[in-house]
């Protein structure tokens, strides 16, 4: 079954690094999302993508965050200067080309360190 | 306060039992995803709804539009059904989440 896959698994950094997350998403999705999830607290939206262009984006989404899809499979989030409270399992999910409202498929996870 | 909002947040449960987990929501959606979450952190899709009912397995899943509220069932639990449980609305272009139930299934 195909499944979203995201790399690394679990980043360190330091605090003011850029960091880059990468995502392939299902290979007939349209929709891209990125999710983050600080340790013990809920799950919260970061952007939707579509079309090569931002769809929606959070409060959290400020210039510090970026998304790209460089090729047809990469999916990237990017965050030029890392805080400590960034510190969060980021997750990528992707949805079918039916419209926007369908099951999303979610990635692992990149657990994300901040020191 | 929480757009959406799960009861409770916690359930221990003997293995057999019926299971209830309640999801009410404040905002206008398009649908409502039951998600899975295990002790590794991986989020599974277990449902989308837009009405009524739907059933896989074990798992029941309501929706009632009118009064802004759903419900997750799992029938005769078991210790493998242990596992963060999260209701999330799809609101314009994204999925806002509950906080989750935290459920323990013992043999």
């Amino acid at each position: 079954e195909p499944e979203v896959t995201q790399t690394p698994s679990h980043q360190v950094t330091q605090m003011g690094q850029e960091v880059i997350l990468r995502c392939v998403p299902i290979s007939n999705h349209l929709y891209f999302y990125w999710y983050r999830q600080i340790l013990g607290q809920k799950v919260e939206f970061l952007v939707s993508f579509y079309n090569n262009e931002i769809s929606e984006k959070s409060e959290i989404f400020d210039d510090q965050f970026s998304v790209e899809r460089p090729d047809g499979s990469n999916f990237t989030l990017k965050i030029r200067s890392t805080k400590l409270e960034d510190s969060a399992m980021y997750f990528c999910a992707s949805t079918v080309s039916r419209g926007r409202i369908d099951t999303q498929y979610f990635g692992p996870g990149t657990r994300l360190t901040v020191l | 306060k929480n757009e959406v909002e799960q009861s409770p947040q916690n359930l221990t449960a003997q293995e057999g039992e019926f299971i209830t987990i309640n999801c009410s929501y404040s905002v206008g959606i398009s649908a409502l995803h039951w998600l899975q979450q295990h002790p590794g952190g991986g989020i599974v899709s277990l449902f989308m709804l837009s009405s009524g009912k739907k059933k896989h397995g074990r798992l029941i899943a309501t929706i009632n539009i009118q009064e802004k509220h759903s419900s997750l069932h799992i029938t005769a639990s078991h210790p493998r059904d242990s596992a963060v449980y999260i209701c999330a609305v799809h609101n314009t272009d994204k999925l806002i989440f509950g906080t989750g139930t935290r459920l323990q299934v013992f043999p």
